[in-house]
């Protein structure tokens, strides 16, 4: 089934180690999101691909970055984890042609120790 | 920027009974609405959305309404069952599909 693939659904990484979180899906879509989830809010976009175009949200912090290598990838690059970066963080693709939906991956549950 | 409320934060109804989640907007030029379902440790999933240019749309026991002079838009989720039970997040978009600025949620119990 096509789908929305992320990698990997569980990561502890300790205080200030880089940590990569990875994105690919087979919907061929041309759009790739990045959004921070924290307990109990809604999800916060961080950043997104519009083919090899970069758009960073103005408030997203520094210590985030984003590489799409090719269509179908996309990772999330922590470069020192702080306490406050402990979250889900949620993978969403839409098509950017016509298709309004934003197809959203399972997650991944990054633990900061 | 856009701005999304959410009304209630949580909502508990029997099986059997209704359930309507409001949403408001603060700029006019949004044109995109989509419902998103989130259970316990998953990914939203979409659920039903509406563009500006519709008032109403239905798929099975899923409503929503958009009024688009007061800038609001609901979910109406009749013959609610157990499964139904999950967060509830609204949203609305600026660019036909990108940038949702995200409601902030509403935790919905069925009760058997």
């Amino acid at each position: 089934d096509a789908m929305v693939i992320q990698n990997p659904r569980y990561q502890v990484t300790q205080f200030g180690k880089p940590v990569t979180l990875s994105c690919s899906q087979t919907l061929n879509h041309n759009v790739m999101y990045w959004y921070q989830q924290k307990s109990s809010q809604a999800p916060k976009l961080l950043f997104h691909y519009y083919d090899k175009d970069f758009n960073n949200e103005a408030d997203t912090p520094d210590n985030f970055q984003s590489r799409r290598p090719n269509t179908s990838f996309c990772f999330l690059d922590i470069r020192s984890p702080g306490l406050g970066d402990a979250a889900m963080y949620l993978c969403a693709t839409s098509s950017g042609t016509g298709g309004y939906e934003q197809y959203f991956g399972p997650g991944t549950r990054l633990t900061v120790t | 920027g856009e701005n999304v409320e959410q009304h209630p934060s949580t909502l508990s109804v029997q099986e059997g009974d209704s359930a309507v989640i409001k949403c408001t907007y603060s700029d006019s030029a949004s044109n995109y609405f989509p419902w998103y379902k989130q259970e316990l440790g998953k990914g939203p999933q979409l659920i039903i959305d509406i563009r500006s240019n519709v008032g109403e749309k239905k798929d099975q026991r899923i409503a929503v309404t958009l009024n688009k002079t007061a800038k609001h838009f609901s979910l109406h989720i009749t013959e609610t069952q157990p499964e139904d039970s999950a967060v509830y997040f609204c949203a609305a978009s600026l660019n036909y599909g990108q940038n949702f600025v995200f409601g902030p949620g509403t935790r919905l119990s069925v009760l058997p």
